[in-house]
């Protein structure tokens, strides 16, 4: 398997701009979890989805950030407009549930935004 | 809201030498998972625990999991400069799938 795919690798756009993050999940996975990283605040959980719904949503900063799974084998992330502080790496990872006792997530490489 | 703190958050060692981290949650988890991310890289699950007092052993690495289920340390053997990154510990949120990942301890391994 590929492993989860993420696209672009690297993003840079001005402020007031659209964004749109993309994940392929590992095929048969029925969790996908959407995370952004930064210095100051560490990684940090802004959404995940079981079976392509969302589950919580907690961790979305702002209405600017949306987030979308239209089937098991891609999702979105949407920032409208950026800002400069939603600059970050941005992980999207993905696991296969079982017995309840936890799952281990598999990591994709990452989006890396920049927002001048 | 649940809170998972590691130290310590820095740690440089000389090749060889044995390196710790801890990890504190501020309420009971019902596993805590670990993850190794290299520099300019992306997390990579290491290991899963789920028993009170629960130890598990990794070649050099040996993990730990506290009787009260709040706790958890990683204890790297003579170090190498392969265990170079960032170390975090992870626990989900009561009754979820919703992990709540630590702050992370960097590693940094002088030849």
């Amino acid at each position: 398997d590929a492993g989860v795919i993420q696209s672009p690798r690297h993003e840079v756009t001005e402020m007031g701009q659209e964004v749109t993050l993309r994940c392929k999940p590992i095929s048969g996975h029925d969790y996908l979890f959407w995370y952004r990283q930064t210095m100051m605040r560490g990684l940090e959980l802004l959404i995940y989805f079981n079976n392509n719904v969302p589950i919580d949503d907690s961790g979305m900063p702002e209405d600017r950030f949306s987030a979308k799974m239209p089937n098991a084998s891609f999702s979105t992330l949407k920032i409208q407009p950026s800002e400069p502080r939603d600059s970050a790496v941005y992980f999207c990872a993905s696991s296969l549930s079982y017995g309840g006792a936890g799952y281990e997530q598999y990591f994709g490489p990452g989006t890396r935004l920049t927002v001048t | 809201g649940q809170q998972v703190m590691q130290i310590p958050q820095y740690q440089h060692v000389q090749e060889g030498e044995d390196f710790t981290t801890y990890c504190n949650s501020s309420t009971t988890l019902s596993n805590i998972q670990w993850y190794k991310q290299r520099p300019g890289g992306h997390p990579v699950f290491l290991i899963q625990l789920v028993k009170s007092g629960e130890v598990k052993k990794q070649k050099r690495l040996t993990f730990q999991f506290g009787e009260a289920k709040k706790n958890s340390s990683l204890h790297i053997t003579a170090t190498q400069t392969t265990d170079v990154g960032t170390y975090f510990c992870a626990g989900p949120t009561s009754g979820t799938y919703k992990y709540i990942f630590g702050t992370g301890t960097r590693l940094k391994v002088l030849a």
